[in-house]
């Protein structure tokens, strides 16, 4: 069965500070994952994705992710956070197949950003 | 930003009446898809549809019903509101010009008193 686990319900940073959140997946095939960020209040925001090819993939607002398989990881890192990007992040993951691609999310991870 | 609007934004509603949510698109995507969001949850998916009165159940269907009559708007009804409906409710789109990327609405407030 398809699942995402992201271990970490909640993370403070300091402003400036690297960021790490993880995500796991469990999937039967080689999947689509996806990081997405939600401001309170707000929609969902695509930061990054990974279909396939280099496994370092670039994201908006200076995000990037490395899909690892053999761990069936797929982290989230920036190398310097600021206070705007506090709010809550979202993996998710889907199937590698032209239709309609029902993505199974994380439960979440939010982040807080301190002076 | 993609042309995804929800109506309405913020809805309170009481046990067992019908409600019904609307998703509208301008971008002429194929794929609509309802999702509800709850705290420890992240997002479920309740229905999606690949086409014009095509449509299959998600996660967590039960409650739910969904019809698509046009290419730009898929409705979501909960034919007897309860409680444990109570939610925000995100409408997306996707399509293969988009690699299938998901774009998502602003979000439903419903709250079933």
């Amino acid at each position: 069965a398809q699942s995402v686990t992201q271990p970490d319900i909640h993370i403070t940073v300091s402003e400036g500070a690297s960021l790490e959140l993880r995500c796991n997946y469990s999937y039967g095939a080689t999947p689509y994952l996806f990081w997405y960020v939600q401001s309170p209040g707000q929609g969902l925001q695509l930061l990054l994705k990974y279909f396939s090819g280099d496994t370092l993939v670039q994201g908006i607002k200076g995000f990037e992710a490395e899909f690892k398989r053999s761990q069936s990881s797929f982290n989230l890192r920036k190398p310097s956070v600021h206070w705007s990007d506090a709010a809550e992040y979202f993996c998710a993951v889907g199937p590698q197949q032209t239709g309609a691609n029902n993505l199974f999310f994380g439960t979440g991870t939010r982040l807080t950003v301190i002076p | 930003d993609a042309g995804i609007t929800q109506s309405p934004r913020h809805k309170v509603t009481e046990t067992g009446t019908p409600v019904t949510l609307r998703c509208h698109q301008t971008e002429n995507h194929r794929y609509m898809y309802w999702y509800r969001q709850d705290p420890g949850h992240g997002l479920r998916l309740i229905h999606y549809s690949y086409g014009v009165k095509d449509t299959d159940k998600g996660e967590v269907s039960d409650g739910y019903s969904v019809s698509r009559s046009k290419t730009e708007d898929f409705l979501l009804t909960l034919e007897s509101a309860t409680s444990s409906q109570t939610s925000v409710y995100f409408c997306a789109i996707s399509d293969i010009r988009d690699n299938y990327e998901q774009y998502f609405g602003p979000g439903t407030r419903l709250t079933v008193t």
